[in-house]
């Protein structure tokens, strides 16, 4: 399987930050990358598909980039609504593979 | 609109089966197919498997062939997501997500349902 790996497992910031989150891939998947956002208790939310593609309704602070083997999701303005667990995953293989998240907590 | 409506909260002893249902309305059920995904108390996301509603092709993630099993009922866009032999550490809330390949999964899952919690416990 694919192994997909996140940076960092956890981050600290503030309202209006810029924010930058990793997604690594063992091996190439093209853009073959999905971003989901999580709260607690909530089934996860997809932000961005093909690596780059902005899904219908998201904010447009909300972009990600990269192909092959390295990803990253920004957030270009942290707003209150962007606290949550954000996850990567590759569908590059028949075998799906999701990253391990990234908790954006408030500092 | 789309939405996806699991079945319960389910308490299962180990070696017993579990079958989550997730029906579907707001859209043409057979124009996409079905994705599992399953989150065990504070872990992450792992894919579990994917069913065309169009003609019923599966695709099971390996760690789980043969214990798991993935149905559809057009007739009430309801898909079925059964999983046997259960032990502790299948204890997760499981999703269903609307993937958008029909024939072939497309990968990724833009509506998913409010989730189950299955608990195994003896």
């Amino acid at each position: 399987d694919i192994q997909m790996t996140q940076s960092p497992s956890t981050l600290s910031a503030s309202v209006g930050d810029r924010v930058t989150i990793t997604c690594r891939a063992s091996q190439s998947i093209s853009s073959w990358l999905a971003w989901y956002q999580q709260k607690p208790g909530k089934a996860p939310k997809l932000l961005i598909y093909k690596a780059s593609s902005l899904e219908s309704g998201v904010p447009s602070r909300f972009s990600g980039s990269g192909s092959g083997t390295e990803f990253t999701l920004t957030i270009s303005s942290l707003q209150p609504d962007d606290f949550a667990t954000y996850y990567c995953q590759q569908y590059n293989s028949y075998s799906l593979t999701f990253g391990g998240g990234t908790k954006v907590e408030i500092k | 609109q789309v939405q996806l409506v699991q079945s319960g909260a389910e308490v299962k002893k180990p070696g017993a089966s579990v079958k989550v249902s997730c029906k579907a309305s707001g859209y043409t059920f057979t124009s996409y197919g079905i994705s599992w995904v399953r989150q065990a108390p504070g872990q992450g996301l792992e894919w579990m498997g994917w069913i065309s509603a169009y003609n019923g092709n599966t695709n099971y993630a390996q760690k789980l062939q043969g214990r798991v099993t993935m149905t559809t009922d057009t007739s009430t866009s309801t898909a079925y997501m059964e999983l046997r032999s259960l032990r502790s550490d299948d204890t997760a809330v499981y999703y269903c997500a609307r993937d958008w390949g029909a024939v072939d999964s497309s990968g990724y899952y833009d509506y998913w349902g409010q989730g189950t919690l299955v608990t195994v416990s003896s």
